[in-house]
């Protein structure tokens, strides 16, 4: 599909809080849901992904959750670090091209 | 993951002129694909690049002023023709290993058309 709802746009948390961001999308027939981080003057890094049988994975700090029947899947970050500053977007597919995310600006304040 | 290096960077040039961006692959990918991120937007597909064969482009990307190489499985060309201002963006080259792999991405060439 390619509608992909993104939220928030810009989110700033105190290091070592947590920090969540939505996506929403809106094909019934979407299996798989990366999620990207982007640094400054850099391309999109693949952090995680999921795909649709599967409802959370985990990778230390970083989690993703998805609920297919709402069609919404969450980017969770726990204690986080002034690195995990950056623009994260989110992303989803069915059968050939990823749609992205309108991203969402993180800054974990020190 | 591949290593994507692509060439140039950043880039500024005069409207009405040409540049060609290359991406190179460290090692044989299935999928080449060719996105665009505008200043502070999403990333948008502009085409696939099929080796050997003309790439497949997305609803508003024309051949014509955005043509595609891929002669291997390692190498692609992105030229941006006849710029105007409005083609001020970040190009971003990206792989997928095999079909079903994630998706990867270059660092972007960092375009601005004066």
């Amino acid at each position: 599909g390619e509608n992909v709802e993104q939220h928030p746009s810009t989110l700033s948390v105190q290091e070592g809080d947590s920090a969540v961001i939505k996506c929403t999308y809106s094909d019934s027939a979407s299996n798989y849901f990366p999620w990207y981080k982007q640094e400054l003057g850099k391309g999109p890094q693949l952090i995680i992904d999921i795909r649709s049988n599967v409802g959370e994975k985990k990778d230390q700090r970083i989690a993703v959750t998805l609920n297919k029947t709402a069609k919404h899947f969450s980017l969770h970050i726990t204690e986080t670090q002034p690195e995990d500053s950056a623009v994260y977007f989110c992303a989803e597919t069915g059968a050939n091209n990823l749609f992205f995310g309108t991203g969402t600006r993180l800054t974990v304040i020190p | 993951s591949a290593v994507i290096s692509q060439k140039p960077s950043r880039d500024i040039c005069q409207r009405g002129t040409s540049l060609t961006i290359q991406c190179q692959v460290d090692s044989q990918v299935t999928m080449m694909f060719w996105y665009r991120q505008q200043p502070g937007q999403s990333l948008t597909l502009i085409a696939t690049a099929n080796q050997g064969s003309e790439a497949t482009y997305e609803s508003g990307f024309v051949i014509d002023k955005f043509p595609i190489s891929r002669p291997n499985l390692t190498f692609s060309t992105l030229t941006v023709s006849n710029m105007s201002p409005e083609d001020s963006s970040i190009y971003l080259c990206s792989v997928k290993v095999w079909t079903d792999s994630p998706l990867h991405f270059g660092n972007g060439t960092r375009l601005t058309v004066t």
